[in-house]
């Protein structure tokens, strides 16, 4: 089974700047999907990103950017030049390309993330 | 586009109290629909997911349980509510292969 380790509770970032969110997986496929969602107040779930395995080059939104290293199964989010709307809980989520598995995901525990003035 | 709707918002049942939480969505035919639960401060835990009519696949043993009476209708139900079923439950959907999951607004539910 894949498990999704986030390893982060909190994080705090100044507005404008950098901050980066940690995200590692554990599976034995090769080709899957990797997902970042943002969880605001609201407690609506709004996807971020995406990024297929099979794709060396990093996904990139505007703002936030992955870095992708497949080997170490490691998936980090950056977002660049934070706004307070940013502030909210960021979840890590794997979801395997095998047919037949229903696309199922399996989420990581979290990361709370703080903006501040 | 597509839409996906959720209700209600927030719900207050007592222990013992039947449940059901109702999902939909418009503009897509077939999707995948899926049950989501998220304890206080915790990850999000699949509990069902249906990939059609009358299909339905649990992940988790429990006192809930789903339906999938109509293509675009995802229902989350209990005969008898526990203090544990407490939550904030999620609805998503996806459509096609590579696309990812979509959510809904939730139900934050409280048992008293």
């Amino acid at each position: 089974a894949q498990t999704v380790t986030q390893s982060q509770p909190e994080m705090s970032v100044q507005e404008a700047e950098t901050v980066t969110l940690s995200c590692t997986y554990d599976t034995s496929e090769s080709d899957y999907y990797l997902f970042w969602y943002k969880q605001p107040p609201s407690r609506q779930m709004i996807l971020v990103i995406r990024q297929e395995a099979y794709k060396q080059q990093n996904a990139t939104e505007n703002r936030f950017s992955v870095n992708f290293q497949k080997a170490a199964k490691s998936f980090s989010l950056k977002i660049s030049d934070s706004q307070l709307g940013d502030a909210a809980m960021y979840f890590c989520a794997y979801r395997s390309a095998v047919t037949g598995t229903a696309s199922k995901l399996t989420f990581g525990t979290g990361t709370r993330l703080q903006v501040t003035l | 586009s597509q839409t996906i709707h959720q209700w209600p918002a927030t719900l207050v049942q007592p222990v013992g109290s039947p449940l059901s939480l109702e999902c939909t969505v418009e503009g897509t035919s077939n999707p995948n629909l899926y049950w989501y639960r998220q304890a206080a401060g915790r990850g999000l835990q699949l509990l069902f997911y249906s990939v059609g009519i009358g299909q339905i696949s649990s992940e988790v043993p429990q006192n809930l349980s789903a339906s999938r009476p109509q293509d675009r209708q995802f229902i989350l139900s209990s005969k008898k509510l526990l203090l544990s079923d407490s939550g904030f439950y999620l609805c998503a959907w996806r459509r096609g292969l590579n696309q990812p999951q979509h959510f809904g607004d939730g139900t934050r539910l409280s048992i008293l």
